[in-house]
């Protein structure tokens, strides 16, 4: 059975400070998929980024960077110099060997930054 | 922005009634899926689809049914529905292979009284 565990249930930061999302995985595929998304509060899901098991470089784009790391099983989420348009839920999914490339979600963290 | 659709985007309903929900996409991807939120909850799988007729159930598919009869289009029904199907419903498709991310439809929020 797979888990993703978001143990961050809400953040709240002011505006420009730094902020991390944790995302803890549990699979015993050998391959699989780790994804996060962002739910604004308009309510849309949107593909944020994919990483595949064996690819373990860290990824930046412009404020947003991801930290894989297989040993702890743990795919962290940082944005830089938070902005008001950066408040949403964030979820983090993987996906493993399966027939229906079937997604498991954490429970989401609510990320709130004021102005 | 993915081409998914689904209608219709609210809905209030009786218990007991029956209810479907639509999901269209022009991606002509194979995979689709019905999910439902609620709070504390996060997203959690009703049921998939692999192809043109061939469906699955997902976590939580009890009192759900679905049917896919053309690529394009993947329908949610609720035979008899009860309040604690009262939730944000999304539809998603994704490609062929483990890495391809899901894109999801903008939602269906369904009341049941």
């Amino acid at each position: 059975a797979q888990k993703v565990t978001q143990a961050q249930t809400e953040i709240s930061v002011v505006e420009k400070e730094d902020v991390t999302l944790d995302c803890v995985y549990e699979t015993r595929d050998t391959t699989y998929y780790l994804f996060w998304y962002k739910q604004p509060p308009s309510g849309e899901l949107v593909f944020l980024i994919r990483r595949n098991s064996f690819d373990e470089q860290n990824e930046i784009s412009g404020r947003y960077s991801w930290n894989f790391q297989k040993s702890t099983s743990s795919f962290n989420f940082t944005i830089t110099a938070s902005q008001v348009v950066d408040s949403a839920v964030y979820f983090c999914a993987l996906s493993g060997d399966n027939a229906g490339n079937m997604l498991t979600f954490g429970g989401g963290t609510r990320l709130m930054v004021k102005p | 922005d993915a081409g998914i659709t689904q209608s219709p985007r609210h809905k209030v309903t009786e218990t007991g009634t029956p209810v479907t929900l639509r999901c269209h996409q022009t991606e002509n991807h194979r995979y689709m899926y019905w999910y439902r939120q609620d709070p504390g909850h996060g997203l959690r799988l009703i049921h998939y689809s692999y192809g043109v007729k061939d469906t699955d159930k997902g976590e939580v598919s009890d009192g759900y049914s679905v049917s896919r009869s053309k690529t394009e289009d993947f329908l949610l029904t609720l035979e008899s529905a009860t309040s604690s199907q009262t939730s944000v419903y999304f539809c998603a498709i994704s490609g062929t292979g483990g890495d391809q991310p899901q894109h999801f439809g903008d939602g269906t929020r369904l009341s049941i009284l």
